[in-house]
């Protein structure tokens, strides 16, 4: 089985300020990543995904994440953040198995932009 | 985008009643999933449907069963509803060989 860690429940950032957000994975077989941000009252929509090739993705919104295998990490990141950047973010995990191929969230990281 | 509807969007229920939550897709995808969403655990997996008729259990299922007789229709069914089933249910379609995921907006179910 895997799981997902999201070190940081809540980020609290100043507008224009960069930000990391950080997630680690545990799996014992290879995994696809993805960061997902919900913002108030709606669903997920997604940011960014890391199926294969290069290990830095480039998301929506300006955002963008590495995968980093040695670790088990993919952190996601922004250099400016805005107002409107203010939302909840979820990685998740799927394995690269022929069963279910659900997602496997972490348990979330509300990101908070102060003007 | 695949089109994806949650009914009710909102219902409050009292306990011991049966509740039934209805996800509805447009196209014909074959992977359906029902997440529950509560604060500080992220989503997690009820149960999901991989064809009509094919369903199985998720992490957290007690409590829950599902249907699926059509393609586009995937039914949670709380049996007997409680308290700790106060969350917010969403529905997912999986949209393709890429890992596409598509999310439906949501339903807020409060137990009382």
């Amino acid at each position: 089985a895997q799981s997902v860690t999201q070190l940081d429940s809540q980020v609290p950032v100043f507008e224009e300020a960069p930000v990391e957000l950080r997630c680690n994975y545990s799996s014992s077989v290879s995994v696809y990543l993805f960061w997902y941000v919900q913002y108030p009252n709606q669903g997920l929509q997604l940011l960014l995904k890391y199926l294969s090739g290069s290990t830095l993705v480039k998301g929506i919104n300006g955002f963008e994440a590495e995968f980093n295998k040695s670790q088990t990490s993919f952190h996601l990141r922004k250099p400016s953040v805005h107002i409107s950047d203010t939302a909840e973010y979820f990685c998740a995990v799927s394995t690269m198995d022929t069963g279910r191929r659900a997602l496997t969230f972490g348990s979330g990281t509300r990101l908070q932009v102060q003007p | 985008d695949a089109g994806i509807t949650q009914s009710p969007r909102h219902k409050v229920t009292e306990t011991g009643t049966p509740v039934t939550l209805r996800c509805h897709q447009t196209e014909n995808h074959r992977y359906m999933y029902w997440y529950r969403q509560d604060p500080g655990h992220g989503l997690r997996l009820i149960h999901y449907s991989y064809g009509v008729k094919d369903t199985d259990k998720g992490e957290v299922s007690d409590g829950y069963s599902v249907s699926r007789s059509k393609t586009e229709d995937f039914l949670l069914t709380l049996e007997s509803a409680t308290s700790s089933q106060t969350s917010v249910y969403f529905c997912a379609i999986r949209t393709g060989d890429n890992y596409g995921y598509t999310f439906g907006s949501g339903t807020r179910l409060t137990v009382v």
